[in-house]
């Protein structure tokens, strides 16, 4: 198994830019999650979805559009790049029966906005 | 509201006993966890405590006093390997992605 992974791991945009954050998951897991790491803040909640076609709103949703077609993939979109986007983005998944707190993260993408 | 707190950075020597604490306030507690997370990587979960008393796990501990909001994760036998970033975590409730709270994390540096 691969686990988690992302794409890309490194990402420089332009404000304004769009983009979108690659996430898959090889482990049939139900649950998968965005969240954005800043120095001093911690993890914070982007999205995350309970399943194919439900998605719902974490801590800080604004900017930020997903979808989940599939079980094993989870793309977070930027619709309009700002440089308060500048962080590094962790995707994660985890079994329904072991729920989030156990969550096996991917590598992240480190995104800077300039 | 949910609030975390531990310390920014801690030093220990190799071979040495640390603890790293953690103090919480939420609006509910359905448990607390650690994860460790070394400089460019992703946290992976050390952790898990819903009841008083102390988890041991190898040359982990990790403690929880709900009464007074207060966790700690006592690792011994520092080695140069355990300098990582430690994340204490918070679950208000179960169930939601939404109730599980990081604080900004403990910034561990073992010297020889």
């Amino acid at each position: 198994n691969a686990g988690v992974t992302q794409t890309p791991k490194f990402q420089v945009l332009k404000t304004g830019q769009s983009m979108t954050l690659q996430c898959a998951q090889d482990m049939n897991h139900e649950y998968m999650s965005w969240y954005r790491q800043d120095p001093g803040m911690g993890l914070r909640l982007i999205h995350y979805s309970v399943g194919a076609g439900i998605t719902d709103q974490g801590e800080v949703p604004n900017g930020y559009n997903v979808s989940r077609s599939t079980t094993e993939d989870f793309p977070l979109r930027l619709l309009s790049a700002a440089p308060s986007q500048t962080s590094v983005y962790f995707c994660a998944s985890s079994h329904l029966d072991q729920g989030w707190e156990t969550q096996y993260f991917g590598p992240g993408t480190r995104l800077l906005v300039l | 509201g949910q609030n975390i707190d531990q310390p920014t950075e801690m030093t220990a020597t190799e071979g040495a006993i640390v603890q790293i604490n953690c103090t919480y306030q939420t609006s509910g507690f359905n448990g607390l966890f650690w994860y460790q997370q070394h400089a460019g990587e992703a946290p992976t979960f050390l952790s898990y405590n819903v009841l008083d008393g102390l988890e041991e796990k190898g040359r982990f501990s990790s403690f929880l006093s709900r009464s007074k909001g207060y966790s700690y994760l006592l690792l011994k036998e520092l080695q140069m390997k355990d300098s990582a970033s430690y994340l204490c975590a918070v679950r208000a409730l179960p169930g939601s992605a939404r109730q599980l709270t990081f604080g900004s994390g403990t910034q561990l540096t073992v010297l020889p």
